[in-house]
Parts: structure tokens; C-alpha cells; sequence
């Protein structure tokens, strides 16, 4: 049962370069989303889709964009990346509201020079 | 103001001891709320739901106090692997099922 899963674990980047990180859920759930956490932050809502085709901006999202490839899918690319967007990654996904819990993956470490 | 507001500690504590975590939320129209464990470099994992009268499960306790938008979180006869960083967390009950996470509150335990 693999849950949500992401790729890659690690990235090494430098400013200016671009890169996409991969998350899929087989949990059959409607709502995912993409989060950073960066120390002392705590958890900080990057983009989400509530169902299939849908995207809504959270609460840091310039300097990302998010694709809600099908159902099981959903990606985060950095177009150029900053120094300042070195953080760990954490995608999620929800059946619903309510007392549903949220799944996550294992996390992707970026870092940016 | 954070919707969801945490006391960061770090709770260091013995083996054996009880310790109470608290936390606040600032919207009325919140719904759920949830404890979430995260281990240090791990992704965070459900801890419990908290149900609208307060929920037990094994040495944890969770209390929901909706006139004052508190949560409380006790744990008794700490382990050495309670040691974690706890967050607070509270759902709107909107359909986009988003949802809004603490800081989080560093717990030590030692022998």
C-alpha cells in the first residue's frame, strides 16, 4: 500500500534552474496539495486542488505552479528557482472534509545554491 | 494572526511524566481538529482526532473547549518515543478540505 509517494527524495539546484517535483496518491482522494516546511515556520500551504482539474493558491504560492494532472496526480514546478526556496516538500491528499485524515508523503529536500 | 496558534516549547520532560499541550484557534466556523506527530526529518502522521466531547486513546487525551477555541492535548506516562514535535490542527468544514496546521509544539522525553 503505497500511500502517497514523491520524487525525488533529494534536489541540488542552482538559481535560475527548473524543476518539477512528482507527487501521486492511490487512495482514490479528491483534495491534494503541497506544502513547505522550513524550520520554526511549521507547515506553510503552497497550492491545493480540491478535485480533479481544480487548483486554488495557498498561502505562499509566487515563484510556484502546480498541475492536477488526473485524480492521482499532482505536480509542483519551480520555473526559476531561489535561495530562498530551499525547504522540504511535503505533497498530501484528503478523501474530503470533515474528520478525514490527511496523508503524507515522505517529503522532497530541496536545495537551492 | 495564525488561525491556529501553538506554544513552540520545547516541553523536556522524564519518563513517566505527564504533559499537556495546549492551543488556540482564532476561526468560529472551524469544524475538526486533529493532532498530528511529526519525527524529526519524517512527514507528519495522524496522531488522533479530536471529537467534539474529548476522545481518548490510550495514554493520549484530547479535549476540544469550543466556547473558549482551545484544543488540549495530554499525554500521560511519556515514553522515551513520544519525543516528536505535536501539531495543532483545525478543518473549516469547507468543501476544498483544506487544512490549517500549527507550528507545532517540541516534545523531549528523557530517561
Amino acid at each position: 500500500n503505497a500511500g502517497v509517494t514523491q520524487t525525488p527524495k533529494f534536489q541540488v539546484l542552482k538559481t535560475g534552474q527548473s524543476m518539477t517535483l512528482q507527487c501521486a496518491q492511490d487512495m482514490n482522494h479528491n483534495s491534494m496539495y503541497w506544502y513547505r516546511q522550513d524550520p520554526g515556520m511549521g507547515l506553510r500551504l503552497i497550492y491545493y486542488s480540491a478535485s480533479e482539474g481544480t487548483t486554488d493558491k495557498g498561502e505562499v504560492p509566487n515563484g510556484y505552479n502546480v498541475s492536477r494532472l488526473n485524480k492521482r496526480e499532482f505536480s509542483l514546478r519551480l520555473e526559476s528557482a531561489a535561495p530562498s526556496q530551499t525547504s522540504v516538500y511535503f505533497c498530501a491528499s484528503r478523501p474530503g472534509q470533515g474528520l478525514y485524515e490527511q496523508y503524507f508523503g515522505p517529503g522532497t529536500r530541496l536545495t537551492v545554491t | 494572526r495564525k488561525e491556529v496558534e501553538q506554544d513552540p516549547g520545547p516541553f523536556n520532560v522524564p519518563e513517566g511524566a505527564t504533559v499537556a499541550f495546549n492551543c488556540t484557534y482564532s476561526n468560529s466556523a472551524s469544524q475538526s481538529f486533529f493532532w498530528y506527530r511529526q519525527d524529526c526529518r519524517k512527514e507528519p502522521k495522524l496522531l488522533m482526532s479530536v471529537y467534539s466531547s474529548g476522545n481518548e486513546d490510550g495514554r493520549f487525551t484530547a479535549q476540544l473547549n469550543r466556547a473558549s477555541q482551545y484544543i488540549s492535548l495530554l499525554i500521560r506516562d511519556s515514553k522515551l518515543s513520544d519525543s516528536a514535535t505535536y501539531l495543532c490542527v483545525s478543518d473549516r468544514g469547507s468543501t476544498l478540505g483544506r487544512l490549517y496546521f500549527g507550528r507545532g509544539t517540541q516534545l523531549t522525553v528523557w530517561p
